[in-house]
């Protein structure tokens, strides 16, 4: 079965420091989404992207965050100056289009801010 | 408004019994409502999904109760076994393609 694949699984930075993070959506998929779960609770929308553009964003996607779609198969979230705040872990997913199709989720990368 | 309230946090189930959790909404805009697992170091995975024009759906050992009146559903897990040990999302959307609401989570544990 097609997977969204994430890298890295594990990510530590300093704090101030830049950090992207890269998918590989499902081939065929249109919609791709990042969001993020920080330890021990719910899983928080980030953004969506489709047709090259941000759909929609939370208040979370601040100016710090970019979604970019560099090529035709990756699918990048970068941090410009992380926080200690944007330790989390944080999920890809895509989706096609049409009424029965879920979105996939990636098993994520763990960011650790020190 | 957006908000999926879930509910228990946590639950202990005997091998065999019924696993039962529940959740609640608020946007009547919502359309489209996944349930989710997550195992450990994993992404979360799409369980079984309902849409509100359906009042139960059944895929196994699981089924989904869905009262659009009440804006309530829940999961059932029949014959609940060790490996149904994880952590279950109950979810909204709008559309299938929109972002996805998630509850807090109920973290389940299946004793032998």
């Amino acid at each position: 079965e097609p997977e969204v694949t994430q890298t890295p699984s594990h990510q530590v930075t300093q704090m101030g420091q830049e950090v992207i993070l890269r998918c590989v959506p499902i081939s065929n998929h249109l919609y791709f989404y990042w969001y993020r779960q920080i330890l021990g609770q719910k899983v928080e929308f980030l953004v969506s992207f489709y047709n090259n553009e941000i759909s929609e964003k939370s208040e979370i996607f601040d100016d710090q965050f970019s979604v970019e779609r560099p090529d035709g198969s990756n699918f990048t979230l970068k941090i410009r100056s992380t926080k200690l705040e944007d330790s989390a872990m944080y999920f890809c997913a895509s989706s096609d289009t049409g009424s029965d199709q879920p979105q996939h989720f990636g098993d994520g990368t763990r960011l650790s801010i020190l | 408004q957006q908000q999926v309230k879930q509910s228990p946090q946590s639950l202990i189930v005997q091998k065999g019994g019924i696993s039962i959790i529940n959740c609640a909404y608020e946007n009547t805009a919502f359309d489209y409502f996944p349930w989710y697992q997550q195992f450990p170091g994993k992404g979360p995975a799409l369980l079984i999904a309902i849409r509100p024009d359906v009042s139960e759906k059944k895929e196994g050992r699981f089924t989904i109760s869905f009262n659009k009146s009440a804006k309530q559903f829940s999961l059932h897990i029949m014959d609940s076994q060790p490996g149904d040990s994880a952590t279950y999302f109950c979810a909204a959307s709008t559309r299938q393609w929109d972002k996805v609401i998630f509850g807090p989570g109920t973290s389940l544990s299946v004793i032998p």
